[in-house]
């Protein structure tokens, strides 16, 4: 079954303009990830945010959670061509197995 | 090694035949997990094991699937009487120690492509 949901599941942008895509997810959690996929094949990660953080920047990333209401954001900040890919949240639940469960993913086009 | 490295990159199978695709995690790595990505689909889980145990193997799809892992690094998944289902890239990752209680990051590899004909 599949926990993290991405949203939206396809955007198209023009390089240079910033991109905000949104993940949320139906139990409690230790940990939330972000990965991107090129060309469908290994995932690249992104960056982790724990449970306890609410905010997280790697470069041209910004990483936000809110366990209140169960979601967390990415922003990519002045995009590129180079970002176009799939990107997927991935959650690691409290308690029970410590599998990575990962949403469906959401295809950015970033338009030169 | 310098990454997780799986093998085959690509195979190609007859209906009904039995299938090993390998995985070499990073060295020291000692959770290692097996995902299932079917085109333009998600990640669907398989299968964790750390060391040579396998405490969550509630994603494999049907008793055709199995996997081990011996000597706390090298796993293999089978896919026994395969069906075209089953095509699909099957991708291996690892990590330090289990991610839930460190959050330590999970590491991919390229995958291997099944393709069932």
């Amino acid at each position: 079954s599949q926990q993290g949901e991405e949203d939206p599941q396809a955007l198209s942008i023009q390089e240079g303009e910033n991109a905000t895509m949104n993940c949320s997810y139906k139990t409690s959690i230790n940990n939330l990830q972000w990965y991107r996929q090129n060309s469908g094949r290994g995932l690249v990660h992104l960056i982790l945010i724990r449970s306890n953080e609410r905010e997280k920047h790697s470069g041209r990333l910004r990483v936000t959670l809110d366990t209140s209401k169960k979601s967390s954001s990415l922003l990519i900040t002045a995009s590129r061509a180079a970002d176009t890919a799939s990107y997927f949240c991935a959650t690691m639940a409290q308690g029970g197995s410590e599998k990575l469960v990962f949403g469906k993913g959401m295809k950015l086009t970033v338009n030169p | 090694g310098a990454g997780v490295s799986q093998s085959p990159s690509n195979k190609v199978t007859e209906k009904g035949k039995d299938v090993e695709l390998r995985c070499d995690p990073i060295s020291g790595h000692t959770a290692l997990y097996w995902y299932r990505q079917s085109l333009g689909q998600g990640l669907e889980f398989l299968i964790y094991f750390q060391g040579n145990s396998a405490p969550d193997k509630s994603g494999l799809p049907s008793d055709r699937f199995s996997a081990e892992r011996t000597g706390g690094s090298v796993s293999t998944l089978t896919i026994q009487r395969t069906q075209q289902e089953d095509s699909a890239v099957y991708l291996c990752a690892s990590s330090t120690t289990s991610g839930r209680l460190s959050g330590n990051t999970i590491y991919f590899g390229e995958g291997s492509w099944l393709t069932v004909v």
